[in-house]
């Protein structure tokens, strides 16, 4: 079946720019969407349709797309950033869903 | 607002039925467009996309599960029903609940149950 994969792990200092990569054959046709997970907490919507960001979000989150790979970006990451990050979308013809792999984000 | 809790058995033998229910306040699933979907997570690994429902009673299936799940709703008590058949102990995770809509797309979800963990274990 249909895979997205993510890094494992990305580290990033205070006020620096966390960028992470989902990659997928299908991301072309279809729009990726991005939660974060802290732990012990239900995944919180953070990108939809590839680069929209719902109410509540901060600014310094935003997300982009470029053929088969999406990105999410943190912009002048915070310590309360220090999550789980998944990407999301669907097989190539919207039949069902599927999650990346996950990526740990570490604020060092 | 939206809130969604999940409810069922935190602990189940191999080769039993789950049975989970989803109550939800805040939507109808008898309104255009909405849906309720399943998520589950084990300890310590990602996301695992389930299944899905929407108003309109079109079901949509993780086909590597699909053999496995089956999914109802009940309008009138905003209830949505996941059943999940010879379970495994690689089955044992924090199984979610979500809502849905059409206009938010690709199956994604944008409020989320607490989840409730499911240990298989004889």
């Amino acid at each position: 079946s249909y895979e997205l994969t993510q890094p494992p792990s990305v580290s990033v200092s205070p006020g620096q720019t966390a960028r992470i990569t989902c990659s997928g054959d299908a991301l072309p046709k279809q729009y990726a969407y991005w939660y974060q997970q802290k732990p012990g907490q239900a995944p919180v919507l953070v990108i939809y349709k590839d680069s929209e960001r719902p109410s509540g979000i901060p600014e310094r989150f935003s997300g982009s797309s470029s053929g088969t790979t999406v990105t999410l970006t943190i912009s002048g990451v915070q310590a309360e950033d220090e999550a789980d990050y998944y990407c999301q979308s669907a097989d190539s013809s919207g039949t069902y869903g599927v999650f990346g792999t996950g990526t740990k984000v570490t604020v060092l | 607002q939206i809130t969604l809790k999940e409810s069922g058995p935190t602990l189940v033998k191999p080769t039993q039925t789950l049975t989970l229910t989803c109550t939800f306040s805040g939507f109808s699933l008898s309104t255009s467009g909405v849906g309720v979907g399943w998520i589950r997570q084990p300890p310590g690994k990602a996301l695992e996309w389930l299944a899905l429902i929407y108003w309109n009673d079109d079901k949509r299936y993780n086909p590597s599960l699909k053999s496995r799940l089956t999914l109802t709703k009940d309008t009138s008590k905003n209830q949505v029903v996941l059943t999940m058949t010879n379970m495994d102990p690689v089955d044992t995770a924090t199984y979610y609940c979500a809502h849905t809509s059409t206009i938010l797309g690709e199956l994604s979800f944008d409020y989320w149950g607490q989840g409730t963990l499911v240990t298989v274990s004889s």
